[in-house]
């Protein structure tokens, strides 16, 4: 079936630095993606969405890129403090016209050194 | 507003035991979802609602029933808890709009654990 993946389970950067989370989905009709920020102990929270018919949306220190000929999105975080440090998780709406139901990703955990 | 809250934080229940878990949201939102969140598995739909009196399943349905009485509640209840349903669930809930944003608010979470 249709699935939404990520490359890497695991990324540690040093405060400052930039990160790049990765995303891979397999279905191309797909029109929406999101991207959540979970933090340990807490529900998901929303970080950034963006249409399929963008390459590109930046929000404040995020940026997410969508390249539709190899289905993989991305989510760059500038800067990265320690506060970043969660899983993220890239979601998009179940196809088929139920957009109430999103899958998910598995989750990259972002560890940030100070 | 509280925004979704969830009861309890945590829970322990013996194999065969039933619970309910309790979700609410103040912000009048019509779509409501249960989620479980097992490690190396992401988060799954268990559940979910489009307005009152509407539910349906999600992709782990089995063992778990749902009623939406009001727009502001949507408890999930444990039927027979067996140790396969330890997990984390999370309820969450966003507007209706046409051509989204879909973007859903989720609660803090309830920790259960089924021995």
């Amino acid at each position: 079936g249709e699935s939404v993946g990520l490359h890497l389970p695991t990324l540690s950067v040093q405060e400052g630095d930039n990160s790049i989370i990765n995303c891979a989905y397999s279905n191309s009709a797909s029109d929406y993606f999101i991207w959540y920020k979970q933090e340990s102990g807490k529900g998901p929270q929303f970080i950034i969405d963006i249409r399929s018919n963008m390459d590109k949306r930046q929000g404040q220190r995020v940026t997410v890129l969508l390249n539709k000929t190899v289905k993989h999105l991305s989510l760059q975080i500038a800067a990265t403090q320690p506060g970043d440090s969660a899983v993220y998780f890239c979601a998009e709406p179940v196809s088929g016209g139920s957009n109430y139901k999103l899958t998910f990703g598995k989750g990259t955990l972002l560890t940030v050194n100070p | 507003n509280a925004g979704v809250t969830q009861t309890p934080k945590f829970q322990v229940l013996k194999t065969g035991q039933s619970m309910t878990l309790q979700c609410a949201q103040d912000m009048n939102h019509e779509y409501m979802s249960w989620y479980r969140q097992d490690p190396g598995m992401g988060l799954r739909l268990i559940h979910y609602s489009v307005g009152a009196g509407i539910t349906d399943q999600g992709e782990v349905p089995n063992g778990y029933n749902v009623s939406r009485s009001t727009t502001e509640d949507f408890p999930l209840r444990l039927l027979s808890a067996a140790p396969s349903q330890t997990s984390v669930y999370f309820c969450a809930s966003r507007r209706r709009i046409a051509g989204g944003p879909y973007e859903q608010y989720f609660g803090p979470g309830t920790r259960l654990t089924v021995t």
